[in-house]
């Protein structure tokens, strides 16, 4: 059964602090893996994809890693701000198909000073 | 601005009705996607359209109905046979060559 799984649920960090993100997955096959953040009512937007053959990527402060052997992603951020406190959504991406999207619960990620 | 756009932002629902939510895009996508979003669960899919007059039922369609008589338009009727329809909901589009999906800013349904 294709299906994304991320950790924590939920996470409080002092501003200022880095952080990571897990997603696991049993999507296959695999075609890519997307970072959202998705801010308190709105919509998500897309953070940055990881396709088979990378193993890290970076977007400024957002780095996503890669480990297409054991299907496992992390997203990690460096020196948090504020801004950061929304959810992150780790989707993975079938071969083909339309409906070939598969979405973890997220993690919901919270900032304080 | 390129985009897709969702209206209205928030609505409210007595019981027994039936409530139009509207999505529009900009973008030339041929699909187009409606989800459920609800605390503590990911998106789930509840109708997805790859062309214009063709649409097919995700995992949670009951209760639910959609059109596509424009490429640009893809609206969602939450009817009455939906139980318990107080979600966010989230239209979504992407060309279909490619994986990222673009998302409205989602329409917060309450039955009052």
């Amino acid at each position: 059964k294709n299906q994304v799984e991320q950790s924590p649920q939920s996470l409080i960090i002092l501003e200022g602090k880095n952080c990571t993100l897990q997603c696991n997955y049993t999507v296959s096959p695999f075609s890519n893996l997307r970072w959202y953040k998705q801010d308190t009512g709105r919509g998500p937007v897309s953070l940055t994809i990881m396709t088979f053959s990378e193993n890290t990527k970076s977007n400024g402060r957002y780095t996503a890693t890669l480990d297409a052997d054991t299907k496992q992603s992390s997203l990690h951020i460096t020196a948090s701000q504020l801004s950061d406190s929304a959810s992150y959504i780790c989707v993975v991406s079938l071969q083909t198909g339309a409906n070939n999207l598969f979405f973890g619960t997220g993690t919901r990620l919270t900032v304080i000073p | 601005d390129g985009g897709i756009t969702q209206s209205p932002k928030y609505l409210f629902r007595k019981e027994g009705q039936n409530v139009t939510l509207s999505c529009e895009q900009n973008l030339n996508h041929d699909a187009m996607y409606w989800y459920r979003q609800d605390p503590g669960q990911g998106l789930r899919l509840i109708y997805y359209s790859q062309i214009v007059n063709d649409f097919q039922k995700g995992d949670i369609a009951e209760g639910y109905s959609v059109s596509r008589e424009k490429k640009e338009s893809f609206p969602l009727t939450v009817t009455s046979a939906q139980k318990n329809p107080t979600a966010f909901y989230l239209c979504a589009s992407r060309d279909t060559l490619e994986t990222e999906a673009f998302f409205g800013q989602g329409t917060r349904l309450t039955v009052v």
